[in-house]
């Protein structure tokens, strides 16, 4: 059972314009989301994170938005930028834990 | 420089050949996990280690061991590694403590075939 969905496989945008990732969880017990960002032949880099007391965190080009009673999460960049091209993993933990549930990934393309 | 590293970082071995991948981070953190990341699947946590001697399963351990007897290393044990383990590994540490409990810093990963 995949608690932490990201339904889309692969975006692409155009550079300058907003990338908007989108990510999906079914476990309430959930209080705290992260984003992960992933180049090729190199592990994942911490991005960004919300808590569930917020609905928002902004960190420079990036925001992630929390939608508790829709139990989704998204991040948004702009402006996109061709550096920003990778993988983008969600993730969530349950208070306390130090197990960290993941998404599948989007690949994210941003085009010049 | 605080990094994570993993050895090997590639490996391709044949069914039933013992094998260990190390992990070793030097910002003397607490925790730490592996994970496997397959297609379509996302990254799943094989296991963690919250502290030396303590260690604990995570969604997929079937098939590895880990031991934890010194805190800055956490190596990933492969007794008897079958093809459904071929896969890319990753090993994380995360500060205990003051630090963000949350935030990883993964190593580089370990691409591992099982023929």
């Amino acid at each position: 059972d995949q608690q932490v969905k990201q339904n889309s496989p692969s975006l692409s945008v155009q550079e300058g314009r907003i990338s908007i990732l989108n990510c999906d969880y079914t476990n309430s017990m959930f209080d705290y989301f992260l984003w992960y960002k992933k180049y090729p032949a190199e592990g994942p880099t911490f991005l960004i994170s919300i808590s569930s007391i917020k609905d928002k965190n902004e960190d420079g080009r990036f925001t992630v938005f929390l939608n508790k009673s829709a139990k989704h999460l998204s991040l948004h960049i702009v402006p996109s930028q061709p550096g920003d091209s990778a993988v983008y993993f969600c993730a969530a933990s349950a208070y306390g834990a130090q197990k960290l549930v993941f998404g599948q990934g989007t690949r994210l393309t941003i085009n010049p | 420089e605080a990094q994570v590293t993993q050895n090997p970082r590639y490996l391709i071995t044949v069914t039933g050949k013992k094998l260990t991948v190390t992990c070793s981070q030097n910002m003397n953190h607490e925790y730490m996990s592996w994970y496997r990341q397959d297609p379509g699947l996302g990254l799943r946590q094989i296991y963690y280690s919250m502290n030396v001697e303590v260690t604990d399963k995570g969604d997929v351990p079937e098939g590895y061991k880990v031991s934890r007897k010194e805190k800055r290393n956490f190596p990933l044990i492969l007794e008897s590694p079958s093809p459904n383990q071929t896969s890319l590994y990753f090993c994380a540490s995360t500060a205990g403590g003051s630090g963000n409990p949350y935030e990883q810093y993964f190593g580089p990963g370990t691409r591992l075939t099982v023929t």
